[in-house]
């Protein structure tokens, strides 16, 4: 069985802190992961993570994936109160054309 | 904007109705998708569509079904709601194609059976 596991699942900081998020995935034909971030309504696309060891960065985020190891991590420095959100992990099966998602990461930032 | 509508934010149904969730996208994509979103959970796939009139069990399929009569449109239907189905729902599309594998989401619709 395709599974992604995501960890913390719950994260409380405080506003300047940098943060890690943790993807490990267990599936039969991986073919990419991807991130999301889901604020009070639908998740936006973060990054797409298809190569090990090849970091992805936009402003103050980060994530990179490692394929011998089968996880990914999501980095963000100098957190705001716009970053608290549900992070969400998901990969991409090929052939069987879908994403299987983790849990979420829910991330409160508080000032 | 290219986007995916779900008809209802909030929707309140009492135990044994016939629900209908109603997702619309523009963006001509071929595959459409209809998760659940629970706390401690993430998404669970219920169904998905990879062109007009298919249609594929999801993980959790059972007390759910499907119709995509036209390819912008996929709705889901719950045929005798249940209080274990109060959750959020999720439509997805994307288009087939070699490098891209990510899904457009709509807003979700909350449903609360009570």
């Amino acid at each position: 069985e395709d599974k992604v596991v995501q960890s913390p699942l719950s994260l409380v900081v405080h506003e300047g802190d940098t943060v890690t998020l943790n993807c490990s995935y267990e599936v039969t034909n991986f073919r990419s992961l991807l991130w999301y971030k889901q604020e009070k309504k639908a998740p936006t696309f973060l990054f797409m993570l298809t190569s090990s060891g090849i970091e992805k960065k936009s402003g103050r985020l980060s994530s990179i994936l490692d394929k011998k190891e089968l996880f990914s991590i999501l980095n963000i420095t100098a957190t705001q109160t716009g970053d608290s959100a549900i992070y969400l992990c998901a990969v991409f099966i090929q052939g069987a054309q879908k994403l299987v998602f983790g849990q979420g990461t829910r991330l409160t930032i508080n000032p | 904007d290219v986007k995916v509508t779900q008809s209802s934010r909030y929707l309140v149904k009492r135990t044994g109705e016939k629900v209908f969730l109603e997702c619309v996208q523009d963006m001509d994509h071929e595959n459409m998708f209809w998760y659940r979103q629970d706390p401690g959970l993430g998404l669970r796939l219920i169904y998905f569509s990879y062109d007009v009139k298919m249609k594929e069990k999801g993980d959790i399929p059972e007390g759910y079904s499907v119709s995509r009569e036209k390819k912008e449109r996929f709705s889901l239907i719950l045929e005798s709601a249940s209080t274990n189905q109060t959750s959020m729902y999720l439509c997805a599309s994307r288009t087939i194609g070699y490098t891209n594998y990510g899904y457009t989401f709509g807003s979700g619709t909350r449903l609360t059976v009570v």
